[in-house]
C-alpha cells in the first residue's frame, strides 16, 4: 500500500520569501501525484497535478511541482509567496493500477507574515 | 456551476447518539467519495461509490458506519452509535469516472464533535 510523507507540519515565512514543501511517497508502481490546498475557511481545492510527461508541472497562483521518480518525491515550490498563500497544503498520491485510491499526506500548515 | 454541497456544516452530539451527514455531488459526477479527516492529518477514504454501487468500502468501520447512495446522486453517511473517537471532519468529494483519473472536487465538510 502506498503512503505519503510531508516533511514539515508547520512553515512560517515572510512575504516574498521562497517556499518549498517536501513530499515523498512509497509505492513501487506508477502513480499520479497531486497537491491540494485548503485556504482558511474554505474547502480543499486542487493546486496542481502530475499524470505523465514533463516532470515539472505548473499549477494555479504561481505554484509548481517537480516529480523526481528516482527519489519518489513531488515537491511543491513557489518563488515568492504572498500573504494570501497562507493555507494548509496536502500532497496526495494515487496508484494508476486498477482503482487506486487517493492517499493524502498529513498536510503542511503554511503561514505567510506581512 | 454549484460545487459539492454538504450538510450540516457542524454537528455536536453526545456519545452513543446517532448522526447522519448528507452530500450532494456536482451534477453529472458518477463517482462519490466520503473521507474522514482527523485533526492534524490528511483526509482518509471511507467509501467510494460509482453511481449507486459502493466499489470500495474497505476502510469503512462497518460495525457502526453505514452509507447509501440511492439513485446514484446524493449520499448519506451514518454513524450509529457515535463514539468519542469519531470526532473529525467528514468530507464528501465527487468526480467523473474514477477509473479515468479525474480531479476530485471536495465539499466544505461536516465537523463532528462527539462529547
Amino acid at each position: 500500500a502506498q503512503s505519503v510523507s510531508q516533511h514539515n507540519h508547520h512553515v512560517i515565512l515572510s512575504e516574498a520569501a521562497s517556499l518549498e514543501l517536501g513530499c515523498n511517497y512509497s509505492y513501487g508502481g506508477t502513480v499520479n501525484l497531486f497537491w491540494y490546498v485548503q485556504y482558511p475557511g474554505q474547502h480543499l481545492q486542487l493546486l496542481l497535478k502530475y499524470f505523465s510527461g514533463d516532470p515539472l508541472v505548473k499549477g494555479i497562483k504561481g505554484f509548481e511541482a517537480e516529480f523526481i521518480k528516482s527519489k519518489f518525491s513531488f515537491n511543491l515550490r513557489k518563488p515568492s509567496v504572498q500573504w494570501s498563500d497562507t493555507a494548509e497544503y496536502f500532497c496526495a498520491v494515487k496508484a494508476t493500477d486498477s482503482w487506486g485510491k487517493l492517499q493524502f499526506g498529513a498536510g503542511t500548515q503554511v503561514v505567510v507574515t506581512p | 456551476e454549484a460545487g459539492v454541497v454538504q450538510s450540516p456544516r457542524y454537528k455536536i452530539i453526545e456519545k452513543k447518539q446517532p448522526v447522519a451527514f448528507w452530500c450532494n455531488p456536482i451534477s453529472g459526477h458518477n463517482t462519490l467519495y466520503w473521507y474522514r479527516q482527523n485533526l492534524g492529518q490528511g483526509p482518509e477514504l471511507l467509501i467510494r461509490y460509482e453511481n449507486e454501487e459502493a466499489v470500495d468500502d474497505s476502510q469503512l468501520p462497518k460495525d457502526r458506519f453505514s452509507a447509501e447512495r440511492l439513485k446514484g446522486v446524493d449520499s448519506t453517511l451514518k454513524i450509529q452509535p457515535a463514539e468519542l473517537g469519531d470526532s473529525a471532519v467528514y468530507l464528501c468529494a465527487s468526480s467523473l469516472r474514477d477509473r479515468e483519473i479525474n480531479e476530485q472536487f471536495f465539499g466544505p465538510g461536516t465537523r463532528l464533535t462527539v462529547l
